[in-house]
């Protein structure tokens, strides 16, 4: 069945810093890529999506590329900021199919 | 337009007690999911509608567990006995399907934050 792994948190960095959470996919199709970002007490928001091999997902600064020839979808940002800190969860969606499956998530927490 | 409303936000309550869970729709969307968020188990999908009808419903726990659709924007999910280990937080999510997409966004409610005691 389909599955995500990201990387295990939590992951402290300190403000301006450079961010990488790491996201490897099996899945049977060509699925959809997205990463969802929970802020405290709220809801998960979609914060970057790619739907077919190399397209790059772009939001807020944080990029994601689907890397179809090593099954990834690696979340980065040039300059975090203690706002960017949060639940970060890389997630699918097989084509046609409404279930997203999620990772565990990673907890970001960005020092000043 | 207003998002995902869910309610209670938070809902402590008794064990054997039931316990009702309430969603509302973005108005226009036509599928509705189920959550749970835990500590140790993470987020998991409970059950997923879509026009009103259940599509999956392998995740729900057991037979204590039960969700409906009376209409078109709104839905339930309904513990009954509550145990403490339902203990988490339940979110629902919605979404608009028309016919097979390469994605559909789902857009999360705030969640519903239950304790049993």
């Amino acid at each position: 069945g389909d599955s995500v792994t990201q990387m295990e948190g939590p992951v402290t960095l300190s403000e301006e810093a450079f961010l990488t959470i790491n996201c490897t996919y099996t899945a049977t199709g060509y699925p959809s890529l997205f990463w969802y970002v929970q802020y405290p007490g709220e809801g998960l928001q979609l914060l970057l999506k790619a739907t077919k091999a190399d397209d790059k997902g772009s939001n807020k600064g944080f990029e994601a590329t689907y890397r179809k020839e090593t099954t990834s979808f690696h979340l980065e940002k040039g300059s975090v900021q203690v706002s960017d800190s949060a639940v970060y969860f890389c997630a699918l969606q097989d084509f046609g199919n409404e279930k997203l499956t999620f990772g565990t998530g990673t907890r970001l927490t960005i020092i000043p | 337009d207003a998002g995902v409303i869910q309610s209670p936000r938070h809902e402590v309550t008794e064990m054997g007690q039931e316990v009702t869970l309430r969603c509302k729709l973005i108005s226009g969307h036509n599928s509705l999911f189920w959550y749970r968020q835990t500590m140790m188990r993470g987020l998991e999908l409970l059950i997923y509608f879509n026009n009103n009808v259940p599509i999956d419903d392998s995740g729900m726990p057991e037979d204590r567990f039960s969700a409906k659709m009376p209409n078109a924007s709104f839905s339930t999910l309904k513990i009954q006995p509550s145990e403490p280990r339902d203990s988490a937080v339940y979110f629902c999510a919605s979404s608009f399907r028309a016919g097979a997409r390469n994605y559909n966004e789902q857009f999360f409610g705030p969640g519903t934050r239950l304790t049993v005691l």
